[in-house]
């Protein structure tokens, strides 16, 4: 069982169009984690969120965190070709250590 | 910003030798460190939590005489792949931590190391 399920898997989208990735839990998270991993290289965090009800903007990305610290979601406007990438939202549960727990991911793919 | 240096960032190996992947944090002490396997196209699998001064907490299923963990330092920690085979073929990421208030402002990742056995 995915503790973190994230959604969709794959996006294909053009130049210009927006989007959104979910991530869901039936869990409750200390904080919730995004980031963006290029191919061959690691994640590179974008956003931490901590406080349920909390929206963070980084640009062109928007990212929110549930009232209940269960979900998260990110959102990208007038997507760009640079913003391709694997999308991974990662959380820790109370009392884990601080030991990450990442979704599956979300692969997306804009094309100019 | 802290940054993790991972090497080698590929290798590549005959079946049944050992390969070792070092971790280090260029400018932070990590007292944690983290190990990660992921699959092509696929999401990071944590593998271990590693301790400074301490034994490896190995997640379920990942044989800890196989996969070897040394945090011998707060800057260094070590997988080594023993007796590889071509099923132990993937990309490993380590990531650190100062301390437990650093978690919520990100784990810091290496950039990685390609395993391929051959």
């Amino acid at each position: 069982t995915q503790l973190l399920e994230q959604s969709p898997q794959f996006l294909s989208i053009q130049e210009g169009e927006n989007l959104t990735v979910y991530c869901n839990s039936s869990s409750v998270f200390s904080s919730l984690q995004w980031y963006r991993q290029e191919p061959g290289e690691g994640p590179v965090l974008l956003v931490t969120v901590v406080t349920g009800g909390e929206v963070k903007k980084l640009k062109r990305l928007t990212f929110q965190f549930g009232d209940a610290r269960k979900d998260s979601s990110l959102h990208i406007t007038a997507a760009q070709p640079g913003d391709t990438g694997l999308y991974l939202c990662a959380g820790a549960l109370e009392g884990s250590n601080y030991k990450l727990t990442f979704g599956k991911g979300t692969l997306l793919t804009v094309n100019p | 910003g802290a940054v993790v240096s991972q090497h080698p960032s590929w290798v590549i190996c005959k079946s049944g030798t050992s390969v070792k992947i070092e971790c280090r944090s260029l400018d932070f002490q990590a007292t944690t460190m983290f190990w990660y396997r992921q699959f092509p196209k696929q999401s990071l699998m944590l593998m271990a939590t590693s301790n400074e001064g301490s034994k490896a907490t190995y997640e379920q299923g990942v044989e800890k005489d196989k996969f070897l963990i040394n945090h011998a330092s707060l800057t260094l920690s070590t997988l080594t792949v023993t007796s590889a085979h071509p099923e132990d073929s993937s990309f490993y990421i380590c990531s650190a931590s100062s301390s437990s208030s650093s978690f919520n402002y990100g784990y810091t990742f290496g950039s990685g190391t390609r395993l391929t056995v051959v």
